[in-house]
């Protein structure tokens, strides 16, 4: 059975630092882009980053670039989400995923971590 | 980036309803869409891929259509289990959802 599971989510001040962490199993991880994306209170749900197979690609939403930074480690079945000068408007439940759209295959999520963003 | 344009935002209907639900992208993503359906508190489940695959374990009722710019997902006889929101996922150029369908019984 295919799992991931987000951890780090959690309420950070303004301005502040989050690092998001999914860890995988039951597939195999290199073989796989993966995705964050996130779900504001009561919103509609928001592609936000993805990263290549082997992560030496990357791709950002235009209102995280230069704040957030997407990288795994394959050896470690593991992806990351490093969150810097959060915002207010970040404040969402962040999903990892793995995207089945075309392919009708190996379409996963995780169950999502809140990130709250309040002084 | 690629904008998807999903309509209703709502709609109310009754069991055995036929429902009809329809995204529009900026430009052309060939069948590169899948329609998700969520419930509150959960993660979104694929239901149709490739625009018009139904995935496994998915009831018949749901269907898929379009390419190009154009799609549709149709639930031919409402169920009281399909009270849910549903949105359209383009990844042909990274990922854009579309705003959501909520389809409320």
């Amino acid at each position: 059975e295919v799992q991931l599971l987000e951890s780090g989510g959690g309420l950070v001040q303004p301005g502040g630092s989050l690092r998001l962490s999914c860890a995988a199993s039951g597939l195999t991880f290199s073989n796989f882009v993966m995705y964050w994306v996130r779900q504001s209170p009561g919103k509609g749900l928001e592609w936000v980053s993805a990263i290549s197979e082997s992560g030496d690609r990357t791709a950002y939403t235009d209102s995280v670039k230069g704040r957030f930074t997407i990288s795994r480690d394959n050896s470690k079945n593991m992806q990351y989400l490093q969150m810097n000068s959060l915002r207010a408007d970040d404040t969402a439940v962040y999903y990892c995923a793995t995207i089945g759209v075309r392919s009708g295959r190996s379409d996963y999520w995780g169950q999502g971590i809140l990130v709250t963003v309040s002084s | 980036a690629i904008q998807m344009t999903q309509s209703p935002s709502s709609l109310s209907a009754s069991v055995g309803d036929r429902v009809t639900i329809t995204c529009r992208a900026s430009q052309g993503i060939r069948n590169d869409l899948g329609w998700y359906q969520q419930k509150p508190g959960k993660a979104p489940k694929l239901l149709i891929s490739a625009a018009s695959s139904l995935q496994s374990g998915v009831p018949s009722r749901f269907s898929g259509s379009g390419s190009g710019t154009d799609f549709t997902l149709t639930i031919s006889s409402l169920q009281p289990e399909d009270f849910a929101t549903y949105y359209c996922l383009q990844d042909h150029t990274d990922l854009t959802f579309g705003g959501g369908t909520t389809v409320e019984i």
